[in-house]
This record gives C-alpha cells, structure tokens and sequence, in this order.
C-alpha cells in the first residue's frame, strides 16, 4: 500500500533550468512533510520539510510547494547545478512520532 | 560527532543463513529505526524504537528481529536469510521534537544467494 506517490521516477534538467518533483499522499492525518536528498553510496538527508499550515516553504534554491485540498505537494529546485544530481524523496508522517511513509524516489540528473 | 555508524558496509550470505547488522548513533537521540531500500520502492520501515527499551514494527517486519540495546545502539538480525532479503539496509536516529529529522548512516548492501 504506497501512501504517498512520488512522480516522475527520473528527470534529467539542464544546468540552470528548474527541477520538480511532486508527490500525493492519502492519508488527512499527515501533518509533516519532508523532503530528503541522497547521494549515490550514501544515506538519505534531510533537505527541507514543511507543514500544512503554509503553503509554502523556501530555503536557498529549494521551495516546497504544499495544497492542502489536493492533498499534493512538490519540490522546485531552481537554477538547477550538476551538484544536484541525486536521488530525491518525499516523505509524510502524522502525529508527535516520526514514523515516516517515503514516496519511490525520483533520479535527477542535471547536465552540466 | 561520527552520527550515526553501520556494520558492516557489505555482507554476502547464503540462503538460511544468520547475520545482525549493527547500528550505533553517538547524538543522544531517543528514537532509532530501520529501514530497506529497493529499487522503485523507496524507504519501506522494518523496525523502529521511540526509546530505550521499546520496538515496535514498521511496515515490512517479516523475517527480521530488532534489539535496543541501549540508547546508543539498535541492530537488526535475520535469522534465516532469504533471497527476498537482499537489499540495502539503513539506520537512522532522530531528534524526539521540532523538526523531528531523521539522520541516516551510510547503509549496509546485503545480497543473499
């Protein structure tokens, strides 16, 4: 049972363009939603995460885009560098705990 | 501060047999968890720990145990291995309030033939 869908599996971007990544969740409980970035042979890390009293949160290139009602929400990553390129996931978790439910990840690859 | 540190990096196992992963965080965080990685399938939890002396299981418990052996330390063990089981296996720890992020260690390839 996949909870949040993440959609595009992979997504290639030229340097400088804009990268999105959008995931859909199920579940009205959820009240965080992280994003975490890995590189390859690594371990996940957390990018930026937000919750769904705003609807939006930037830091630096990185902007969650968060709809409630449609119960969505995405990455931007803008002016987009090969440093980038790693492999993106959204994630959700409800309640104090963080038990979190990832989405399948999506591979971005951004030529120079 | 090493984080959060992993035993081993890689591991080869025959089917039916036994191994523990190790995992050990240095951070003083409460809550300790597992999780598998597949291709297209993302992080899927197998075991997580709130606190010292408490597991619970995640979505994908099956032919795992878990052992909180202290607040530092959590590992894993498969007692009789399975093809089903080769995967990439991560630790992680997290901070019990705010941004309750996680920190992951560097993981652990395991292939079971």
């Amino acid at each position: 049972q996949q909870q949040v869908k993440q959609s595009p599996q992979s997504l290639i971007v030229q340097k400088g363009g804009i990268s999105i990544i959008n995931c859909a969740y199920e579940n009205t409980a959820f009240d965080y939603f992280p994003w975490y970035q890995q590189f390859p042979g690594k371990g996940p890390a957390l990018l930026i995460a937000i919750r769904p009293d705003v609807s939006e949160k930037k830091e630096g290139r990185f902007t969650i885009s968060f709809n409630k009602s449609a119960k969505q929400f995405s990455l931007h990553i803008m002016d987009s560098q090969p440093g980038d390129s790693a492999t993106y996931f959204c994630a959700a978790s409800m309640g104090g705990f963080q038990k979190l439910v990832f989405g399948t990840g999506t591979r971005l690859l951004v030529s120079p | 501060n090493a984080g959060v540190t992993q035993t081993p990096k890689f591991q080869v196992l025959k089917t039916g047999q036994s191994m523990t992963l190790q995992c050990a965080q240095d951070m003083n965080h409460n809550s300790m968890y597992w999780y598998r990685q597949d291709p297209g399938m993302g992080l899927r939890l197998i075991y997580y720990s709130a606190s010292e002396g408490t597991t619970d299981k995640g979505e994908v418990p099956n032919g795992y145990n878990v052992s909180r052996l202290n607040k530092r330390e959590f590992s894993l063990r498969l007692e009789s291995a399975a093809p089903s089981q080769t995967s990439v296996y991560f630790c992680a720890s997290s901070v019990p309030s705010g941004t309750y992020e996680q920190y992951f260690g560097p993981g652990t390839r395991l292939t079971v033939t």
